[in-house]
């Protein structure tokens, strides 16, 4: 079955500290991946998507992630972090199935804590 | 553009009751979807709809919950009754084109 692994559920920095937040999937197919972030009280918006081309994608904030398919990863990154990043992070795939139709499939997500 | 509308915020209500929740999603978006997300996990799919059509209700705990989506627009999602394991946020999030999801505030649901 299609899932998404995060490897770090709680992860505590210090502000400029560099950060990655890893993603792992396992799905045969194409797959578009996704960022999501939720700041404490907000509702989930997108951080950056891949869909094609370029495996390295730029997202907003600074934020980056690079897709490896022969790893099946999609990281995020930010080299420098900051109190406002506080927030809980979800990796996301979105896998074609039988019947033609998309589906979203989330990681357990990432706590991050920016301590000033 | 305004986002995806969901209400109530918040709902606290007895096991065996029954609840409903409302989305309003962003207007020409064909695809809506609802979500369970329970505390410390990431959202998982109860149900997507294609216009007014179920195109996967495959993780719908059908002999509690249902859902509708009439005219193709608004959704309401059904609990009925409710037990104490359906304690979670329930996301409803929209998309043009069934790749990119926009997600609404959600409803908290807490089960007592």
């Amino acid at each position: 079955a299609q899932s998404v692994s995060q490897h770090n559920h709680h992860v505590i920095l210090s502000e400029a500290a560099s950060l990655e937040l890893g993603c792992n999937y396992s799905y045969g197919g194409t797959v578009n991946l996704f960022w999501y972030v939720q700041y404490p009280g907000q509702h989930l918006q997108l951080l950056l998507k891949y869909f094609s081309g370029d495996p390295l994608v730029k997202g907003i904030k600074g934020f980056e992630a690079e897709f490896i398919k022969s790893k099946f990863s999609f990281n995020l990154r930010k080299p420098s972090v900051q109190w406002s990043d506080t927030a809980e992070y979800f990796c996301a795939v979105n896998a074609r199935f039988s019947g033609g139709y998309n589906k979203l499939i989330f990681g357990a997500g990432t706590r991050l804590a920016v301590h000033p | 553009e305004a986002g995806v509308a969901q209400s109530p915020r918040y709902k606290i209500i007895e096991k065996r009751q029954s609840v409903a929740f409302w989305c309003n999603p962003i207007s020409g978006h064909a695809t809506l979807y609802w979500y369970q997300q329970i505390l410390g996990q990431g959202p998982k799919l109860l149900i997507q709809f294609q216009n007014n059509g179920v195109v996967d209700d495959s993780q719908l705990p059908k002999d509690r919950f249902s859902a509708e989506r009439l005219k193709g627009v608004d959704s309401t999602l059904k609990i009925q009754p409710a037990k104490l394991e359906d304690s979670a946020v329930y996301l409803c999030a929209s998309s043009p084109t069934g790749f990119e999801q926009f997600f609404g505030p959600g409803t908290r649901l807490t089960v007592l």
